[in-house]
């Protein structure tokens, strides 16, 4: 069975600091490899994704994430994170058999003036 | 980016009655769609997974009588709370995906049932 960690349930940064949200996953082999935010009473926006190859994802908004397949990890990091960034974000995972995906129980990202 | 649409985007009703929610993938055709099921400051419950043309594969715990799910077409799948209480407010997702690799999500559906 496949599952999400997201270790950190609540973080709270200060605008212009850099931002690193952890997420672990449990799956047989390579799965797909999801970031999504969510802001309050909308849908998931897909920030990037893994699939294969470079390790290193960039995706929109600044964000990038690496996975390390050693660690079963696919964090994602911002370097210098903006106001607007603050809102819910999931990971999630998805097998390559085109079933159904897991989610974390999502990360709660406050940004300090 | 592929666009899935969700309608209504936020919808109350009386205690009793029923209520459905459209998902629809507006410019790839979706083989499979999924539907959750999002309380407050919580993450997302998959509710069924729906494949056109078959019954949809409901999850351990959901009432299919309570929520029904149709997927008539590769752009269409709908989901009906029926006889919708109190208890069956909350923020109603869809994903859809043409195959393998990323889903797309609608922008949510919220049901106040009054």
């Amino acid at each position: 069975a496949q599952s999400v960690t997201q270790p950190d349930i609540h973080i709270t940064v200060s605008e212009g600091a850099s931002l690193e949200l952890r997420c672990n996953y449990s799956y047989g082999a390579t799965p797909y490899l999801f970031w999504y935010v969510q802001s309050p009473g909308q849908g998931l926006q897909l920030l990037l994704k893994y699939f294969s190859g470079d390790t290193l994802v960039q995706g929109i908004k600044g964000f990038e994430a690496e996975f390390k397949r050693s660690q079963s990890s696919f964090n994602l990091r911002k370097p210098s994170v903006h106001w607007s960034d603050a809102a819910e974000y999931f990971c999630a995972v998805r097998g390559t058999n085109a079933g159904k995906s897991t989610f974390g129980d999502g990360t709660t990202l406050t940004v300090k003036p | 980016g592929a666009v899935v649409s969700q309608h209504p985007s936020r919808v109350i009703c009386k205690s009793g009655t029923s209520v459905k929610i459209e998902c629809r993938s507006l410019d790839f055709q979706a083989t499979t769609m999924f539907w959750y099921r999002q309380f407050p400051k919580k993450s997302l419950m998959l509710m069924a997974t729906s494949n056109e043309g078959s019954k949809a594969t409901y999850e351990q715990g959901v009432e299919k009588d309570k929520f029904l799910i149709n997927h008539a077409s590769l752009t269409l799948s709908t989901l009906t709370v029926t006889s919708a209480h109190p208890e069956d407010s909350s923020f109603y997702i869809c994903s859809a995906t043409p195959g393998p690799g990323e889903l797309f999500f609608g922008e949510g559906s919220r049901l106040t049932v009054l």
